[in-house]
């Protein structure tokens, strides 16, 4: 079963406008924590923001924000204020403990967004 | 400024041949990791470190290995390349084990393999 679910193969957006983009995952792990990384058509992966999961308030970090929804595992990323450099692929990711004290990083498939001029 | 290196940014090898991609960070981490990229299945987590000669299976460990002698030093090993493994090879470093900080992992720019 995926651990990290992302729906949403592709999204558009129009410059300046607002987006969201889904992410819902799966553990039974108490503590763990949500990533969202931004990978532009260079290939590079961007560290955006983190959630953890017993952070009482929502994350944000300039134009990004995390929607979390604990009872409903849900960690969408809401970018606001689109610009034309924020075409890239994003990937939810959760980490989670993997035996003892040590801690792995899962990622889902990654959503495509467009922004259109 | 912080820095993981991965020696190869395109190889082209040949099937049975044995391949190693070398990742090296300059930041003093604890953790290092191992992921395979394919177009529509994200990232893969393949073999992860959490000490010196320490390694533990991730997702997809199968036709892989990995070596790590120095805290610096992180090498994916294809014992026997096989057209499958034809992929882009992402590695990444984390602070240490624990804390939300600790884990953010800074990227390699990443191996593309091609096995012919």
């Amino acid at each position: 079963a995926q651990k990290i679910t992302q729906t949403q193969p592709g999204m558009f957006v129009q410059e300046k406008e607002a987006v969201t983009l889904d992410c819902t995952y799966d553990t039974s792990d108490p503590s763990y924590g949500l990533f969202w990384y931004k990978q532009p058509s260079s290939g590079e992966m961007i560290f955006l923001i983190y959630q953890g999961s017993y952070d009482q308030q929502n994350a944000t970090e300039g134009r990004y924000s995390l929607n979390f929804q604990k009872a409903r595992k849900s960690a969408n990323l809401v970018i606001s204020a689109s610009q034309l450099g924020d075409s890239a692929m994003y990937f939810c990711a959760m980490r989670e403990r993997s035996g003892g004290s040590n801690y792995k990083l899962t990622f889902g498939k990654g959503t495509l967004l467009t922004v259109n001029p | 400024d912080v820095k993981v290196t991965q020696s190869s940014r395109y190889l082209v090898k040949r099937t049975g041949e044995k391949v190693f991609l070398e990742c090296v960070q300059d930041m003093d981490h604890e953790n290092m990791f191992w992921y395979r990229q394919d177009p529509g299945l994200g990232l893969r987590l393949i073999y992860f470190s959490y000490d010196v000669k320490m390694k533990e299976k991730g997702d997809i460990p199968e036709g892989y290995s990995v070596s790590r002698e120095k805290k610096e030093r992180f090498s994916l090993i294809l014992e026997s390349a096989s057209t499958n493994q034809t992929s882009m090879y992402l590695c990444a470093s984390s602070l240490g084990r624990r804390g939300a900080g600790a884990n953010v992992l800074t990227f390699g720019a990443g191996s593309r393999l091609t096995v012919l």
